[in-house]
């Protein structure tokens, strides 16, 4: 059972807009900024957005995060056949002095 | 460009210690501005930080695991390296090393590709 809680799965077509959810509690998500990871198979997890909505270089514009209280959010646009990933959160959390991460997002572009 | 490499056996025995390795190449280990991480994937499940590491030292565990842990850094090899005593078959997963900088909620920016480590006798 992971400390953040995101949805198994997840689907789009392509160009279509994805968002995917991740909820925590407040000293997790409520009080630190959140990361997001995607994770192409057979591959190392890539961070995607860091501090909550920064992109690091070279990550398209089509990726945007947000944050709302204790939860976040990761929203894809115009989807492209190649992002069919695993996508996960991750914040600090105050309470267990660690990182904590979700359970991962599966998403398929059909 | 900074490269993580993991090393080590890929199977262990139960009850005995896990021995992993992590090469750094395209930058140095003694930076002042960086932690140096495992987080590990069990097969078809989600991440979990195990802990971090400062060249400095300083070192923080995640404390479901702290008890087991050990993680050090070695300047003259431009390594780290993790520990995970009294495995189990629980302990099964891809092992990632992976960089941060500096602070307490910046984010791991930089992974290596995993290595996979069965416990079973």
């Amino acid at each position: 059972q992971s400390v953040l809680t995101q949805p198994p799965s997840a689907s789009g077509t392509p160009g279509q807009r994805v968002t995917i959810s991740c909820s925590g509690s407040s000293s997790n998500i409520g009080s630190n900024t959140v990361n997001w990871y995607q994770q192409l198979p057979g591959t190392a997890p890539k961070l995607l957005i860091y501090s909550n909505n920064q992109r690091p270089s070279g990550v398209p514009d089509r990726f945007s995060g947000s944050k709302s209280g204790t939860s976040a959010s990761l929203a894809i646009s115009g989807l492209q056949s190649e992002e069919e990933a695993d996508y996960y959160c991750a914040a600090w959390d105050d309470s267990l002095h660690g990182w904590v991460f979700g359970g991962g997002t599966k998403l398929t572009v059909l | 460009q900074l490269q993580l490499q993991e090393s080590g056996p890929g199977l262990v025995k139960p009850s005995e210690t896990l021995s992993l390795n992590c090469t750094v190449s395209g930058g140095s280990i003694s930076s002042s501005s960086h932690y140096w991480g495992w987080i590990r994937q069990p097969p078809g499940k989600g991440l979990e930080w195990i802990g971090s590491s400062h060249y400095s030292g300083s070192t923080y565990y995640n404390p479901s695991l702290k008890s087991r842990v050990t993680i050090s850094v070695d300047t003259s090899k431009n390594r780290f390296s993790l520990k995970l005593s009294s495995v189990t078959a629980a302990d099964t997963a891809v092992y990632h090393c992976a960089r941060k900088t500096v602070g307490a909620t910046t984010p791991f920016d930089h992974w290596g590709q995993g290595t996979l480590v069965t416990v079973s006798s």
